[in-house]
This record gives structure tokens, C-alpha cells and sequence, in this order.
């Protein structure tokens, strides 16, 4: 089935550095989601990103999708503390891929601290 | 504007006892997905619903796991004789989409019910 890999699993930088989570793919996707969640939360939704080479900003955070559908990246400048959370990505399948299910697989995620 | 309401937030069982979960999905969804979080992982995906019917049960374990979503009120997922390992963060999470059981929106996510199996 497909997997999602996500690293790295922690990060630890200090207030103002830089952070960058990257995720790939064993299948090419149909598109990639990505989601913050803070500590003792659930879940939410940040962006989705469907075309291939596409790159979205949101303030600081800077998602890119690869060429191949297979991996993406989260890059957030300047970070702050209210940075703090696990970001997961979620890869939808592509219907061709041979996936054995069709739903939203995310990876384990990078569980960022923001150092004051 | 209500979002997603799951409960309880926390359930405590002995083993070999049942655990009834419970999701509303945000007014104006249709579409009703499981997930399952266990410490330092991810989100493992169990079964997508819509309104009284089972679109994907991939995720789901044969054996003592049920979900429903009937015509009226909550979705349910229900754990049969539960053992320790069950023990986890269940997300139920919400959608709008509309287009056959290929996910192409972002989900909602309610605040989760975590089970505790003693």
C-alpha cells in the first residue's frame, strides 16, 4: 500500500532560525495536504497543493509540490513560537498508482519547539 | 458555527468492555472519516461514511470494530471487547466533497476522543 514518509520526526530551532519539513511518497499523488496540529489539538487544515512544480506561501510558510507528484516540502521562515506543533502532510493517491486505497495517508510528521 | 463535535473527549474502559464513539460532522457536511492517532504518529485512516452508507473500510480491523452513520444523529465507531492496545486518539473528521469516494477536499477535524483501555 502507499506510505508517506515525513522528515525530520523532530526539530528543535531557536526562535528567528529557519524550519523545513519534507515528505515523500512510495505512489505518485493525486495532490498533497498539509496540517499543523498543536499540542493537545486536533488536527487543521493549512493548504493543498494539486499541481506538479506548484508552490503556494502562506505569510511565512512556503509549501512546494515536486515535479513527480511523489514529495513535498513545508519551509517556514523566521519561525516563531507560535510555530510550535506537529506538521503532517497527507497524500491523496493517484486513481493509476495501484494504491490499495484511496484516501488521505499522512506521514508521521515533524514535531517542531520553538526555542525563545 | 458549530465544527466537528466528538465525545466524549475521554474514555476510560476496563478490558472487554465496549467504547461507543460518537461525531457530528460540521452543518452542511455529508461525508464522515475515521482516523486513529497513536502517541508520536500519525493519523492512520479507518473508514470513510457517508449518511447510512460504508464508502472505505480499508483501514478498519476485521474483527470488534463497527462505524455507522445513520440517517439520522451521530456517527458511531463502536470497539467491541476492547484490549489495551486499542488505546489511542480517535479524529473523526468532516468534508463537503461531493464527487464519488475520492477525497479532494480538506477535512475538518474534531478535538478527538482518547480512549484509555485499563
Amino acid at each position: 500500500g502507499q506510505q508517506v514518509m515525513q522528515i525530520p520526526q523532530y526539530q528543535h530551532v531557536q526562535e528567528g532560525e529557519d524550519f523545513t519539513t519534507y515528505c515523500n511518497s512510495s505512489t505518485t499523488l493525486s495532490n498533497i495536504q498539509w496540517y499543523k496540529q498543536r499540542p493537545g489539538g486536533h488536527p487543521v487544515f493549512l493548504i493543498q497543493l494539486v499541481k506538479s512544480g506548484e508552490v503556494k506561501k502562506q505569510k511565512r510558510l512556503t509549501f512546494q509540490f515536486g515535479e513527480a507528484k511523489k514529495n513535498s516540502s513545508l519551509h517556514i521562515t523566521a519561525t516563531q513560537t507560535t510555530d510550535v506543533g506537529t506538521y503532517f502532510c497527507a497524500g491523496l493517491p493517484n486513481r493509476n498508482s495501484g494504491a490499495g486505497s484511496y484516501q488521505l495517508t499522512f506521514g508521521k510528521g515533524t514535531k517542531l519547539s520553538v526555542i525563545p | 458555527n458549530a465544527g466537528v463535535m466528538q465525545n466524549p473527549r475521554h474514555l476510560v474502559r476496563r478490558r472487554g468492555q465496549e467504547a461507543r464513539l460518537r461525531c457530528s460532522p460540521m452543518k452542511g457536511h455529508s461525508h464522515v472519516y475515521w482516523y486513529r492517532q497513536l502517541p508520536e504518529e500519525g493519523l492512520k485512516f479507518m473508514v470513510y461514511l457517508q449518511k447510512e452508507n460504508i464508502i472505505d473500510e480499508s483501514g478498519m480491523p476485521k474483527e470488534r470494530f463497527s462505524a455507522e452513520f445513520p440517517k439520522e444523529g451521530p456517527s458511531i465507531l463502536r470497539i467491541q471487547q476492547v484490549v489495551r492496545g486499542d488505546s489511542a486518539a480517535y479524529f473523526c473528521a468532516s468534508s463537503t466533497r461531493t464527487q464519488g469516494p475520492v477525497t479532494n477536499e480538506k477535512l475538518f477535524f474534531g478535538s478527538g476522543t482518547q480512549l484509555s483501555v485499563l
